[in-house]
C-alpha cells in the first residue's frame, strides 16, 4: 500500500545537535507538510512544500530547515537542538485536488535533553 | 492571523450518548474542513470531511455540520462506543494563494462504559 513513512521513530539528543528527521512517500503527492504536535497546542505548520522547487515557511519555522530532495523525499532540520524543540513531529503529504485530504506519516517521537 | 478554535478540550461521554466537537474558523477563505480522530501513539486520520458549498455530511455514526455565515463547524457522534475515545482534531484549509491546513488544539473524547 501506498504510505507515508518516517525515520527515526524515536530520537534522544542533546541540546546544540543537528538533527535530521526524514519523510519518504509512495502515494505520489506532490504536496508535503511537516507539523509540530505538543499536548494542549494541536498540529503547527512548520513548514510545507508543493513541490521540489517550492519551500514556505509555516507559522513556527524559526529553528528548523528543511529540504526538499525529490518529489517522494522531504526533511526535516534542527541545526542546533533545544530542549523546547522536544515533540511529536508528523509529515503529511496531500492531493493538489478538491478532495484535500492529508496522509500523515507515524510520527517521530524527539526529545532534546 | 489565520485561527481555528477548537471546544471542548475535554469530553467525557456514557456509551450509548452523544458527543459534538465545535469549531470555529477565522480566515472566510477556507474552503475545506477535515475531522482527524487520533488513538493513542498514532497518527491522525481522517474521518470525515466537509467543503464549503455543503452545510451537512453524515456518515454512519458520524456527521458534520457546516455554518459558512457564522464560520462555525461541529462533528457529532451518536450512539458512541468505548473505541470511539481518542483526540480529535478539526482543520480549515486555507486557499487564499496557499493550500495549508490550521488544526484545532483538539478534543480528548473519553466514552465511559
Amino acid at each position: 500500500d501506498a504510505d507515508v513513512t518516517q525515520t527515526p521513530r524515536n530520537r534522544i539528543t542533546k541540546t546544540g545537535k543537528r538533527i535530521m528527521l526524514e519523510c519518504s512517500q509512495t502515494k505520489g503527492h506532490d504536496r508535503m507538510y511537516w507539523y509540530r504536535q505538543d499536548p494542549g497546542l494541536g498540529l503547527r505548520l512548520i513548514y510545507y512544500s508543493f513541490d521540489v522547487k517550492d519551500i514556505n515557511k509555516g507559522e513556527i519555522s524559526d529553528g528548523y530547515s528543511v529540504s526538499r530532495q525529490a518529489q517522494a523525499k522531504f526533511s526535516l532540520s534542527l541545526e542546533s537542538a533545544i530542549p523546547n524543540q522536544t515533540a511529536l513531529y508528523f509529515c503529511a503529504t496531500s492531493e493538489p485536488t478538491r478532495t484535500g485530504e492529508q496522509f500523515f506519516g507515524p510520527g517521530t517521537r524527539l526529545t532534546v535533553l | 492571523g489565520e485561527n481555528v478554535e477548537q471546544h471542548p478540550s475535554t469530553l467525557s461521554v456514557q456509551e450509548g450518548d452523544s458527543a459534538v466537537i465545535k469549531c470555529t474558523y477565522s480566515d472566510s477563505a477556507s474552503n475545506y474542513f477535515p475531522w482527524y480522530k487520533q488513538e493513542l501513539g498514532k497518527r491522525p486520520q481522517l474521518i470525515i470531511d466537509i467543503r464549503s458549498n455543503v452545510g451537512e455530511k453524515k456518515d454512519q455514526r458520524i456527521a458534520v455540520t457546516l455554518n459558512k455565515t457564522a464560520k462555525h463547524f461541529s462533528l457529532h457522534i451518536t450512539e458512541t462506543q468505548p473505541e470511539d475515545s481518542a483526540v480529535y482534531f478539526c482543520a480549515a484549509r486555507v486557499t487564499s494563494g496557499t493550500y495549508k491546513y490550521i488544526f484545532g488544539t483538539g478534543t480528548r473524547l473519553k466514552v465511559l462504559a
